[in-house]
């Protein structure tokens, strides 16, 4: 069971906007760490696609964008594309156990 | 480019040990904090171990400590994980990852880039 709470899955269709949220705790999210998000393609090592709650890296299209708010943060993708699909992660540091601390996961479904 | 790759995986017998060793090139490896991450087959992602840029500093999870050991040679541009008295719990990709920013064991920093990980297989 992960400290930071996501759905299993999400889906959507192409051009639509889904949201994948992370909830945690007064020890992690709520406490003011920061929430990073990584992005899992089949048979690949995660990539950072935001940092600092809403931060992209340099090559992440405008269409990801991160937010957080009290102990929960999410993740929002519009103008959904097919190259989307993928396993989404959220990321923090949980206080109460001394550790950096994922989320389980979303796969994200284009249909 | 920066580039994080991962060596030493293999299949081991429980209870036995294991060294894995990450090659770090593409950037000033002595500067940055650097940790190991795991992930099971078919599950998600879970923090090993991290150590500061001068190996001053080195933390590690509750299901490592006593058992695995985070060492590097900036000499050598190499981060290392020592696994000992290895279970099957144990078996999962092992990642090496770069902190985003920052050369001490920050809470708050995030894992960027990541290498493309190596197999660890503890079975009898």
């Amino acid at each position: 069971q992960s400290v930071l709470t996501q759905p299993p899955s999400v889906s959507g269709a192409p051009g639509q906007r889904v949201t994948i949220s992370c909830t945690g705790s007064s020890s992690n999210i709520g406490a003011g760490f920061d929430v990073h998000w990584y992005r899992q393609l089949p048979g690949t090592a995660p990539k950072a696609f935001i940092y600092g709650n809403n931060n992209r890296p340099s090559g992440v299209p405008d269409r990801f964008s991160g937010s957080k708010s009290g102990t929960s943060a999410s993740l929002a993708i519009t103008g959904l594309q097919a190259e989307d699909e993928a396993d989404y992660y959220c990321q923090s540091y949980d206080r109460s156990v001394s550790a950096w601390v994922f989320g389980g996961g979303t796969k994200l479904t284009v249909l | 480019q920066v580039q994080l790759v991962e060596s030493g995986g293999g299949v081991v017998q429980p209870g036995r040990s294991l060294r894995l060793s990450c090659a770090a090139s593409g950037f000033t490896f002595s500067t940055y904090a650097m940790h190991w991450v795991r992930q099971a087959p078919g599950k998600g992602l879970e923090w090993v171990a991290v150590m500061s840029y001068d190996g001053s500093d080195r933390y590690y999870a509750d299901s490592v400590k006593g058992r695995f050991t985070i060492s590097r040679d900036n000499s050598k541009n190499t981060l290392s994980l020592q696994m000992n008295s290895l279970t099957t719990e144990d078996t999962a990709v092992y990642y090496c990852a770069r902190v985003g920013v920052g050369s001490v064991a920050a809470a708050g920093n995030w894992f960027d880039p990541w290498g493309q990980g190596t197999l660890v297989t503890v079975s009898s």
